[in-house]
């Protein structure tokens, strides 16, 4: 079974520029996660959807962050403009039980790394 | 305020020596626990879970956690150690209603010496 993919693994970009990253959650699985890893704030929960709907999105830092999921099997997080500071690895998982999520194993994506110079 | 707490930023073992990673979590509904492993360059994978029943549950690779209410611990256990357990491991809860979401540690590195 192919597990959460997530493109591109590695994003090099300068500072200003739009950045858009990708995730495809596994078949039949209804909930989607989008987190931010660094070293600093260690796993953040950046927004959440059940069914395509944004159910949580109080992680997310600012309006520069944006995230869709306009069908079941693609969500993207929007960074515009982007800055030094989001660097970070970004990680995608999806679970597949959106009613009672937090009591199915969360399946993550292999991230994003992203580096904003 | 929801929490969860890993005291141990990196711990380092000998190979085939036993290991136990802490986790303490503040939480105020029934929780959900939860254990990951990252490797390098990789995502999360999950351990293992605890939702009820008995408190030492077992995980893959050999893992088991045993949930301690009243101490609010839920901390990982392995008899013995392989090279290949070198990784961050991440303690999680959560809640069985929706709209909530996990809450993670920041995470134990552990590394392995032989």
């Amino acid at each position: 079974d192919a597990g959460v993919i997530q493109s591109p693994r590695h994003e090099v970009t300068e500072m200003g520029q739009e950045v858009t990253l990708r995730c495809k959650p596994i078949s039949g699985h209804n909930s989607l996660f989008w987190y931010r890893q660094t070293m600093m704030r260690g796993l953040e929960l950046l927004i959440y959807f059940n069914n395509n709907v944004p159910i949580d999105d109080s992680g997310m830092p600012e309006d520069r962050f944006s995230a869709k999921m306009p069908n079941a099997s693609f969500s993207t997080l929007k960074i515009q403009p982007s800055e030094p500071r989001d660097s970070a690895v970004y990680f995608c998982a999806s679970s597949p039980q959106g009613a009672t999520y937090s009591n199915q194993p969360q399946h993550f994506g292999d991230g994003t790394r992203l580096s904003i110079l | 305020a929801q929490s969860v707490t890993q005291p141990d930023i990196h711990i380092t073992v000998s190979e085939g020596a036993s290991l136990e990673l802490r986790c303490n979590y503040s939480y105020g509904a029934t929780p959900y626990l939860f254990w990951y492993v990252q490797s390098p360059g990789q995502g999360l994978q999950l351990l293992l879970k605890y939702f009820s029943g008995d408190t030492l549950v077992q995980g893959i690779k050999g893992f088991e956690a045993e949930f301690k209410r009243s101490q609010s611990s839920f901390n990982l256990r392995k008899p013995s150690v392989h090279w290949s357990d070198a990784a961050e491991y991440f303690c999680a809860v959560g809640a069985k209603q929706a709209g909530t979401a996990l809450i993670f540690g920041k995470g134990t590195t552990l590394s392995v010496s032989s």
